[in-house]
């Protein structure tokens, strides 16, 4: 069973302050996603990587995909109450290909 | 209108009931997908289907069947609920393995 731990579960800062999620297994995936969960909803797709070393911006967010594709980052800078939500990152390939394997979830609250 | 559709929104039912959760999608998509998410634990996969004639187990699949009746169709039943499987259930599409996955709105169920 191919695994994804997330760091951290939860992150509480205030606006303006920079962040990192990371997500790491030792399995290696063809591509990692990252998702966004606001609450009653289901997650919402951020950005894919798939190749190792890639690295993606989307605004403020830096996504990063390892050079062995075991693990990613998420850095947001300058973070804003609208980051708020739950950030889960989910591989796909090897044992789990066709579906997704997700980590534990990252809780970020940001304060006005 | 919403492409994933899920129904009920909110379930409360008594252990030993025979419950069934139903989605639809409109997105044309042959890949459907449930999971259950439970707090600290991220998305479980439940029950993947790749295309009407093809149903797979997740990670978790005990106590669950499910029913493809069309591609837009997709249902988990819980044939005699029990309390620990009160979670937040999601149905999800894809159009290609590793794709984006596509989140209905999320159904709630407490199993008293």
């Amino acid at each position: 069973t191919q695994l994804l731990e997330q760091s951290p579960q939860f992150l509480s800062i205030q606006e303006g302050e920079n962040l990192t999620v990371y997500c790491n297994s030792s399995s290696v995936f063809s591509s990692l996603q990252w998702y966004r969960q606001e609450p009653g909803e289901g997650p919402v797709l951020l950005v894919t990587v798939v190749t190792g070393g890639e690295v993606k911006k989307l605004k403020r967010l830096t996504f990063q995909f390892g050079d062995a594709r075991k693990d990613s980052s998420l850095h947001i800078t300058a973070a804003q109450p609208g980051d708020t939500g739950l950030y889960l990152c989910a591989g796909e390939g090897g044992t789990s290909y066709g579906k997704l394997t997700f980590g534990q979830g990252t809780i970020l609250t940001v304060h006005p | 209108d919403a492409d994933v559709t899920q129904t009920p929104r909110n379930r409360i039912t008594k252990t030993g009931k025979r419950i069934m959760l139903e989605c639809s999608q409109t997105k044309g998509h042959d890949r459907m997908y449930w999971y259950r998410q439970d707090p600290g634990l991220g998305l479980r996969l439940i029950y993947y289907s790749f295309d009407v004639k093809d149903i797979n187990k997740g990670e978790i699949s005990d106590g669950y069947s499910v029913s493809r009746q069309a591609q837009a169709k997709f249902s988990l039943s819980l044939e005699s609920a029990i309390p620990n499987q009160t979670a937040l259930y999601f149905c999800a599409t894809s159009n290609t393995a590793g794709g984006t996955q596509y989140f209905g709105p999320g159904t709630r169920l407490l199993v008293l």
